[in-house]
């Protein structure tokens, strides 16, 4: 099984301040397709992830611009361009190239 | 508005049985992978199944295999999880997640409000 690990687990973050998440997976995401199955989904307390972006690098429908992603093979990463007090809760990676399918730990994101 | 409602969760003893279901609704459920997603209490996310738009390809996490049995009724835009031979440690809250088009589940962008398992004596 492909294993997901996040980084940091826990970051404190400064309102209007840039933010970003590392993920790694133990083999390569790339699908004999050629795509890359690399997502981040947002959960905040009480509530059902939200997809954030999705094949590395595409935010999805309604999706702020201020959240990236970027990364190829085995090192992915999310960016908060200026982090806004609603962006706080738990950001997971997932990979979805290679049955079963896998989360990351979640990084935990809050307000200093 | 796309739309997924879970249901079927409740109290089970150990070694018993549930089947949970998920309707869709706002798109056109036979076009869609389908993935169950499940959450232990003050835990992260574990992918349970997954299930490509023709049913071609199914997959499961290797804590479920053998135990539980995703399936699809395109007729009744209803996503289905069987579950087996339940454990404690399947408590969790089950979630129905919509994937991707003519896909074997790229991403999990829709996501129903869960329904709770518990397993317990």
């Amino acid at each position: 099984d492909i294993v997901m690990t996040q980084t940091p687990l826990s970051s404190p973050v400064t309102l209007g301040q840039p933010a970003s998440i590392s993920c790694r997976s133990s083999q390569s995401l790339v699908h004999s397709d050629g795509n890359t199955y690399l997502s981040w989904l947002h959960q905040r307390p009480g509530q059902p992830p939200r997809l954030l972006i999705y094949k590395i690098s595409n935010r999805f429908s309604g999706v702020p611009e201020r959240f990236s992603g970027s990364g190829a093979g085995t090192d992915f990463t999310l960016r908060i361009s200026r982090v806004e007090a609603e962006d706080v809760g738990i950001y997971y990676c997932m990979q979805a190239t290679q049955f079963p399918f896998t989360f990351g730990p979640g990084t935990k994101v809050d307000i200093k | 508005e796309v739309q997924l409602v879970e249901s079927g969760g409740g109290l089970v003893q150990p070694g018993r049985s549930l089947r949970l279901s998920c309707v869709a609704s706002g798109f056109i459920f036979d076009d869609y992978a389908m993935h169950w997603v499940r959450q232990a209490p003050g835990k992260g996310l574990e992918w349970v199944s997954g299930i490509s738009w023709n049913s071609r390809y199914i997959g499961y996490a290797d804590s479920v295999k053998g135990r539980f049995t995703i399936s699809r009724d395109n007729a009744k835009n209803s996503l289905y999880l069987q579950m087996n031979s339940l454990r404690p440690e399947d408590t969790a809250l089950y979630y129905c997640a919509k994937g991707d088009y003519h896909g074997s589940g790229s991403h999990a962008d829709v996501w129903g409000q869960g329904t709770m398992v518990t397993v317990s004596s």
